[in-house]
């Protein structure tokens, strides 16, 4: 079993959906969890930063940690087309900095 | 403010050969992290550096092996190319402190033949 389990989709879905992205995890000592997104022939950029359990919001993006259910989820309001991208989540814990990452979800957001 | 540059953006290699891939990272940035990216496997953690010293290491073969130089600009190597070293290798520079502020740069596409 892989440290971190991304579904790697795609998924589709039409313009103006909620769209919701998951990873799970095995390792209880990750506290910091990130959610990068990859446009195709470019390198990842950060998108979310959350630290240990809870909500962050970051206009249309929402990411949710749930330690207890070693959970991790990324939500995309109104989703546009140029949401269409490769996203990947990451978490590390405080003795490691090094991110461990999910292999990607593919999503893609049609007119 | 520039961000991480890579080079060359493509290669082209065949079996047996050697390949350095090159990596700038944003100023005043001192740490450099090498992954390597494939569709199987994802990514994959390299080494990463810190003031010219390799702090972290992840499990690759010895063939792979990179270095910083005093202006924080890093290299990596990799010696006696094989068909699956095949991949997009990125390079990611962040302050030391911290790690949520990591940038990558757009990678380096390796093909081995």
């Amino acid at each position: 079993q892989k440290e971190v389990e991304q579904d790697p989709g795609p998924l589709s879905v039409p313009e103006g959906a909620i769209v919701s992205l998951n990873c799970t995890y095995s390792n209880s000592a990750f506290q910091y969890f990130m959610w990068y997104r990859q446009y195709s022939r470019k390198g990842p950029e950060l998108l979310m930063y959350t630290y240990s359990s809870g909500n962050k919001e970051d206009g249309r993006f929402t990411a949710q940690v749930d330690k207890s259910s070693k959970y991790i989820s990324l939500f995309i309001r109104d989703s546009q087309p140029s949401d269409s991208a490769t996203y990947l989540c990451a978490m590390s814990g405080e003795r490691s900095y090094i991110p461990t990452f999910g292999r990607g979800t593919s999503l893609i957001v049609h007119p | 403010k520039a961000g991480v540059t890579q080079t060359p953006r493509y290669l082209i290699k065949t079996r047996g050969q050697q390949v350095t891939l090159s990596c700038s990272p944003i100023s005043g940035h001192r740490s450099v992290s090498w992954y390597q990216q494939t569709p199987g496997q994802g990514l994959q953690f390299l080494f990463e550096y810190f003031s010219e010293t390799q702090r972290n290491k992840g499990n690759f073969p010895g063939r792979f092996s990179g270095r910083q130089f005093s202006n924080s600009r890093s290299e990596m190597n990799v010696s006696t190319l094989e068909l699956g070293d095949s991949a997009l290798y990125l390079c990611a520079s962040f302050r030391a402190e911290k790690t949520d502020t990591q940038y990558f740069g757009p990678g380096t596409r390796l093909t081995v033949l």
